[in-house]
């Protein structure tokens, strides 16, 4: 069975940093592309990170570029959002999702909320 | 940027056919993949690439995709399909959802 569990949200104050970890299991991580999506409360989804299976091709929504860090460890079937200078407006729920632009992405966590306030 | 535009709310009587539209410039060209999300839950893939179900999605969902509008059929609705969809494509290397619509089974 496939699974993501992502981990790490919490409280964080304005231009402070969190890094979210999202473990999988249940299948081939390494041979799979992988997204961060969040959710603002009561909003709708919004991609925010894309990486490939070898972690050599990378995306980030314009929102988030320069700010956020996606990457993968394979050997430990993990996938990791490293979240500097985060503002209010960064408060949602992370979602890790598997999947790439021909087949939708098919898989998510349950995710875990992130509270940007002081 | 590429936007996609859904409908807010989309009512539907019990039994009945819903469709949910998504419009975008030239998206017949694009792949476009639905979202089903229930509140307080993770979003669930419905159909991707324009019309292909994944497995355990019922046959009742259905997807189409032409010149400047996507849709999503649900026919036969059910009081479970109650929810929030999202549209979502892929925009050179970046990843666009649409706003969501409420589906409300009456």
């Amino acid at each position: 069975e496939v699974q993501l569990v992502e981990s790490g949200g919490g409280l964080v104050q304005p231009g402070g940093s969190l890094r979210l970890s999202c473990a999988a299991s249940g299948f081939t991580f390494s041979s799979y592309e992988m997204n961060w999506v969040r959710q603002a409360p009561g909003k709708g989804l919004e991609w925010v990170s894309y990486i490939s299976s070898s972690g050599s091709t990378i995306y980030y929504a314009d929102s988030v570029k320069g700010r956020f860090t996606i990457s993968r460890d394979n050997a430990k079937n993990s996938l990791y959002l490293q979240m500097n200078s985060l503002r209010a407006e960064d408060t949602a729920v992370y979602y890790c999702a598997r999947g790439n632009r021909r087949g939708g992405f098919d898989y998510w966590g349950q995710g875990t909320l992130v509270t940007v306030s002081s | 940027s590429y936007e996609l535009t859904q409908p807010l709310s989309v009512s539907v009587a019990l039994g009945q056919t819903a469709r949910i539209t998504c419009g975008g410039n030239n998206i017949g060209s694009k792949n476009v993949h639905w979202y089903q999300q229930k509140p307080g839950q993770a979003p669930v893939l419905v159909i991707y690439r324009d019309s292909n179900r994944p497995s355990g999605i019922p046959e009742r969902f259905s997807g189409s995709n032409s010149g400047n509008t996507a849709t999503l059929t649900i026919s036969r609705a059910q009081a479970g399909d109650e929810a929030d969809y999202y549209c979502q494509v892929w925009d050179s290397s970046l990843v666009r959802f649409g706003g969501g619509t409420k589906l409300t089974v009456l």
